[in-house]
């Protein structure tokens, strides 16, 4: 079955710290996994995509096949980056359909 | 960059009646727009696929009449919950791909139904 799973419910740093949310995916084929970012009383927007291996607001995430992982790093935490985190993957077959994880709340104390 | 908007942004209603929340692409067309639930501090459940032209794609456990899905135009999709029960009550959010890195969907704000 097509599974993200994201371990940790919760997750608080104090401001400055190193930040790894983690993502686990069970997916058939060459699944495209994207972050998803949804900060209080806004709309769920993207984060980032594995396939632009870009950094966005200073987040990374590569992609690990063999460990059939996802996580999200960030090296100094920002009190702006809390928010809720998703981890999501998508299939080849152009549908736009995606699978989501459960989701990590991400709590940067100053 | 692409919109997608949700009305009405929360409803109240009573059991037993029937809610009609819109989803809108506001400067793009989508064949495809999907409708999401979402519960307090929780993953968002796809709910169904919603096809322009087409018959909606429900996912397994979602009962098609009761959550009626219309996508009548390019831009506009519509879930109907009908006969609501305090237990549909939810955050219903609905998105449309990117036509262009697809995948990648563009989310409306929500809509918050209250069933009391």
């Amino acid at each position: 079955a097509q599974r993200v799973t994201q371990p940790e419910k919760l997750l608080s740093v104090f401001k400055g710290a190193p930040v790894e949310l983690k993502c686990n995916y069970s997916y058939s084929g060459s699944p495209e996994l994207f972050w998803y970012v949804q900060y209080s009383r806004q709309r769920l927007q993207l984060l980032l995509r594995h396939i632009s291996r870009e950094s966005i607001k200073g987040f990374t995430a590569d992609l690990n096949k063999g460990e059939t992982s996802f996580h999200l790093k960030k090296p100094f935490a920002q009190e702006e980056d809390s928010a809720m985190y998703y981890c999501a993957a998508g299939g080849s077959s152009n549908t736009g359909k995606l699978i989501f994880g459960q989701g990590t709340t991400l709590q940067v104390k100053p | 960059g692409a919109v997608v908007s949700q009305h009405p942004s929360r409803v109240i209603c009573k059991s037993g009646t029937s809610v009609k929340i819109e989803c809108r692409s506001l400067d793009f067309q989508a064949t495809t727009m999907f409708w999401y639930r979402q519960f307090p501090k929780q993953s968002l459940m796809l709910m169904a696929t919603s096809n322009e032209g087409s018959k909606a794609t429900y996912e397994q456990g979602v009962e098609k009449d009761k959550f009626l899905i219309n996508h009548a135009s390019l831009t506009l999709s519509t879930l109907t919950v009908t006969s609501a029960h305090p237990e549909d009550s939810s955050f219903y959010i609905c998105s449309a791909p990117n036509q262009r890195v697809y995948n990648e969907q563009f989310f409306g704000p929500g809509t918050r139904l209250t069933v009391l």
